[in-house]
Parts: structure tokens; C-alpha cells; sequence
């Protein structure tokens, strides 16, 4: 069975240019989870889908970073002018509903460089 | 709000030395405990957990008990390998309802000399 895939695995962009992660969570996985962890720091929650709804977007940092899920399969994470401060690796994760969290899957994660 | 704060590293030590990892945290409620860890280029994995006070989570030679009293859950293992070079993350939830998010620390990098 495949993992959760994320693509691209590295990113190098400058300052104020546009990036989209890609998110595959694992076939039936209706929860879906974005972190992310800046420069060497504790790795936060971005946000929550379930199928394809925004559950909890708490965690969002700001309107330039905007996820969806449409179709509730795949999930894109755009970061929009993307800032120095959003390089970090984001992570995606994904579970069956009603899982708790040691049915939580993790990706590889997403080396987002903003030059 | 939630947070948890463990060992800064990078940690070295030499093949089948004793390691500990300091984990402790903050919660407003009662929450699940966890140790994930991260192999070079590979995602996180769950390595163990714990419920409850005094519950002991342990994996591939790992132990952590979740006290309540010292708000800790220390990772230990008796004597490491080469092959436990990853860094190691404390992490918490609490019950929500479905969206159980977690609130992780810094992590701990830690490499085994042979």
C-alpha cells in the first residue's frame, strides 16, 4: 500500500513568487493534516480536512498560504507571495476518521527554500 | 495554550551508550503523549505513546512513562545503535473529538558514533 506522498520533495523559490505542495494522502484516508516546521523549530499545525471541508484552519498563518482539497482526495498547500519566514519543511499527514493518533500517517515532507 | 519543550541537541553518543531525551509539557487538559521519529529522508513515524499516568509506551528498545505528577515523559533506551541516528520529536494531543491535532517540540537530533 503507498504511503503519503508529497511532491515536490525540495523547493527553492525567491521572494514574492507563487509555490504549490502537493499532498496524496493514503487511498481512504478521509483526514487530512498540514505542519509545517520553520528553521529547526517545533513542528505546528497548519490545518485540518475532512474529505474535502476545512475542519480547522486555525493554525494558518496568515491569507497567503491557501489549502484546498477539492474532491476530497489530494490536498494543495499554495503559498502566495511566498516571504523569506515560510521556508521550512511542511509535512502532511493523513488517518481514517475515528482514528487517534497512532493511525496517523506522515509524509516526507516538502523543503520549501525562500531565497 | 498547549506546548511542549524537550532537550535541545544535537545529541552525540557512542554505540550502546544509555540515552535519555528530556521531554516535558503543558496541557489544559489530560492529554496523549507521544514519541515520533524521523529517519534521513523519510517521514515522521509514530515510535511510541502513552494514555494515561503511568503508562509506560515502549518500541524497538524505547521506553517513555507519562508522568502526571512531573509533567514529563522522558525518552530512555538502554543502549543505542548505529541505526537510531534520527531526530526524535515529543508531541502531545488532546481529546477533541476527531481532531486530535498534535503539539510537537523542537526535536532532538541525535547521531551514534560507531
Amino acid at each position: 500500500e503507498a504511503g503519503v506522498t508529497q511532491f515536490p520533495s525540495h523547493s527553492v523559490i525567491e521572494k514574492g513568487q507563487t509555490v504549490t505542495l502537493r499532498c496524496d494522502p493514503i487511498s481512504g484516508h478521509d483526514n487530512l493534516y498540514w505542519y509545517r516546521r520553520v528553521m529547526g523549530k517545533e513542528i505546528k499545525f497548519l490545518l485540518h480536512f475532512v474529505k474535502e471541508s476545512k475542519q480547522d484552519e486555525s493554525g494558518m498563518p496568515n491569507n497567503r498560504f491557501l489549502a484546498e482539497r477539492t474532491g476530497g482526495t489530494y490536498s494543495t498547500l499554495k503559498v502566495q507571495p511566498a516571504e523569506l519566514e515560510d521556508s521550512g519543511v511542511y509535512f502532511c499527514a493523513s488517518s481514517q476518521v475515528g482514528q487517534a493518533n497512532e493511525k496517523l500517517f506522515f509524509g516526507s515532507g516538502t523543503q520549501l527554500s525562500v531565497l | 495554550g498547549d506546548s511542549v519543550t524537550q532537550m535541545e541537541g544535537p545529541v552525540t553518543l557512542s554505540e550502546e551508550a544509555f540515552l535519555t531525551i528530556n521531554c516535558t509539557y503543558t496541557a489544559t487538559g489530560y492529554p496523549s503523549l507521544f514519541w515520533y521519529v524521523q529517519y534521513p529522508g523519510e517521514g515522521l513515524q509514530l515510535l511510541l505513546k502513552a494514555t494515561k499516568a503511568d503508562d509506560k509506551g515502549s518500541n524497538k528498545g524505547f521506553e517513555a512513562t507519562y508522568r502526571k505528577e512531573t509533567t514529563s515523559f522522558h525518552l530512555e533506551k538502554g543502549s543505542v545503535q548505529v541505526s537510531d541516528s534520527a531526530v526524535y520529536f515529543c508531541a502531545l494531543s488532546e481529546p477533541n473529538f476527531g481532531n486530535e491535532k498534535l503539539t510537537f517540540g523542537t526535536g532532538t537530533r541525535l547521531t551514534i558514533i560507531p
